[in-house]
């Protein structure tokens, strides 16, 4: 079946600007999570949601992030007045049932690129 | 295509036990291999290591890379049920595409 899809796959834009960054989790999968990567750090956790609970921000590094997950399945993470600082691999994972170690594998997407210049 | 594969899927071992978990990667433009330790939600970092045959150590934990064989292990010692996770090994790739390729993750279940 499907894995997780993230769109678009790589993202260039002008500081300042502002960008939508999609991902599709695999049918099913109530736990949705994104996360950043920038070059050479360790996973960046941003933002966890977990079916109709409210999301878990904590991770969110600035109030130009936001999140939403429509319907339960996807999600979009945006930021506002990108800054340099912002450029990172941006990951979204779904899983099964989060929380609960024993069904708590994440399937991870592809990522998207984002390059602030 | 870029893979991580990563093995045992699951291992169950008593506390005090020592366990190696195995990454082996196929990565183009290889710059750095990564493992991570999941409980809950975010995973942690552990080691990014980048050079071949140098052990990396963080108390129990201890990790290496072999670049020729394209393998990495993590190795922890005296395991606790604390040590209870799935460990997370990641291939990150160099050059003007930087991008990661997980594994599946290894789930060790360490009981009391």
């Amino acid at each position: 079946g499907a894995g997780v899809s993230q769109s678009p796959s790589n993202k260039v834009t002008e500081k300042g600007k502002d960008v939508e960054l999609r991902c599709d989790p695999i049918s099913g999968h109530t736990a949705l999570y994104w996360y950043r990567q920038s070059l050479g750090q360790g996973l960046e956790f941003l933002i966890y949601f977990q079916g109709n609970s409210a999301p878990d921000k904590s991770g969110l590094p600035s109030d130009r992030f936001s999140a939403e997950r429509t319907g339960g399945s996807v999600s979009t993470l945006t930021i506002q007045r990108t800054q340099q600082e912002d450029s990172a691999v941006y990951l979204c994972a779904s899983s099964l049932v989060g929380g609960r170690l024993s069904s708590y594998e994440q399937y991870f997407g592809p990522g998207t690129r984002l390059t602030v210049t | 295509e870029d893979k991580v594969v990563q093995s045992p899927l699951s291992l169950v071992v008593h506390e005090g036990d020592t366990v190696t978990l195995n990454c082996s990667y196929e990565v183009t433009n290889f710059r750095s291999l990564l493992w991570y330790k999941q409980e809950k939600k975010a995973p942690t970092f552990l080691f990014m290591l980048t050079s071949s045959g140098i052990e990396k150590k963080s108390g129990r934990l201890s990790s290496i890379l072999d670049k020729k064989e394209l393998f990495s292990i993590l190795n922890i010692t005296a395991t606790q049920t604390g040590d209870s996770a799935i460990y997370l090994c990641v291939g990150g790739s160099g050059g003007s595409n930087y991008k990661l390729t997980f594994g599946k993750g290894t789930l060790l279940t360490v009981n009391p």
